[in-house]
């Protein structure tokens, strides 16, 4: 059962537009998440996160907006870039209990 | 230079050949794991460390063995491969268990099982 989904597989974006990946989650007891961005031939790379006591956390061009009653979590990058063409995984854990991947978005940012 | 190295980076191999892929971290972190990931599937996470001599399995252990000798090492073992373990693997560690402390990830290796 995927407690974390990301039901787009791919996104496609105009450079200098909003990106908006989405990724929803069924387990209440998860306290924390995550978003990785992962390019080709590279492992993932950390990005942004949010605490369940928040609903917004920025940080430059990202942002991630926490809506707990929906269960779901969504990564704004405004505005896209080229660069930001990657596979993007969102996670979340419990506690200190370990990391729960969703299966990832491809982000392409077209000139 | 903070690191996760793992090698090797490729490989290919016949079913039921014994494999060891490395996983060397220098940050001096306690919690290391082994991920893989499959089209559709996402990063599942195959066995974690939470310091040495102390591993546990993760969501996909089948298959797998790992050891946690020393801080630094942790390498997955594969003593019978078969195809279905054809696969992108990561290996991860952080200060800390839990997501309070972000994973660094290692470059990953990718295993063809024929």
């Amino acid at each position: 059962d995927q407690q974390v989904k990301q039901n787009s597989p791919s996104l496609s974006v105009q450079e200098g537009r909003i990106s908006i990946l989405n990724c929803d989650y069924t387990n209440s007891m998860f306290d924390y998440f995550l978003w990785y961005k992962k390019y080709p031939a590279e492992g993932p790379t950390f990005l942004i996160s949010i605490s369940s006591i928040k609903d917004k956390n920025e940080d430059g061009r990202f942002t991630v907006f926490l809506n707990k009653s929906a269960k779901h979590l969504s990564l704004h990058i405004v505005p896209s870039q080229p660069g930001d063409s990657a596979v993007y995984f969102c996670a979340a854990s419990a506690g200190t209990d370990k990391l729960i991947f969703g299966t990832g978005t491809r982000l392409q940012v077209f000139p | 230079e903070a690191q996760v190295t793992q090698n090797p980076r490729y490989l290919i191999t016949v079913t039921g050949k014994k494999l060891t892929v490395t996983c060397s971290q220098n940050m001096n972190h306690e919690y290391m794991s082994w991920y893989r990931q499959d089209p559709g599937l996402g990063l599942r996470q195959i066995y974690y460390s939470m310091n040495v001599e102390v591993t546990d399995k993760g969501d996909v252990p089948e298959g797998y063995k790992v050891s946690r000798k020393e801080k630094r090492n942790f390498p997955l073992i594969l003593e019978s491969p078969s195809p279905n373990q054809t696969s992108l693997y990561f290996c991860a560690s952080s200060p800390l268990a839990g997501a309070t402390d972000t994973q660094y990830f290692g470059p990953g290796t990718r295993l063809t099982v024929l």
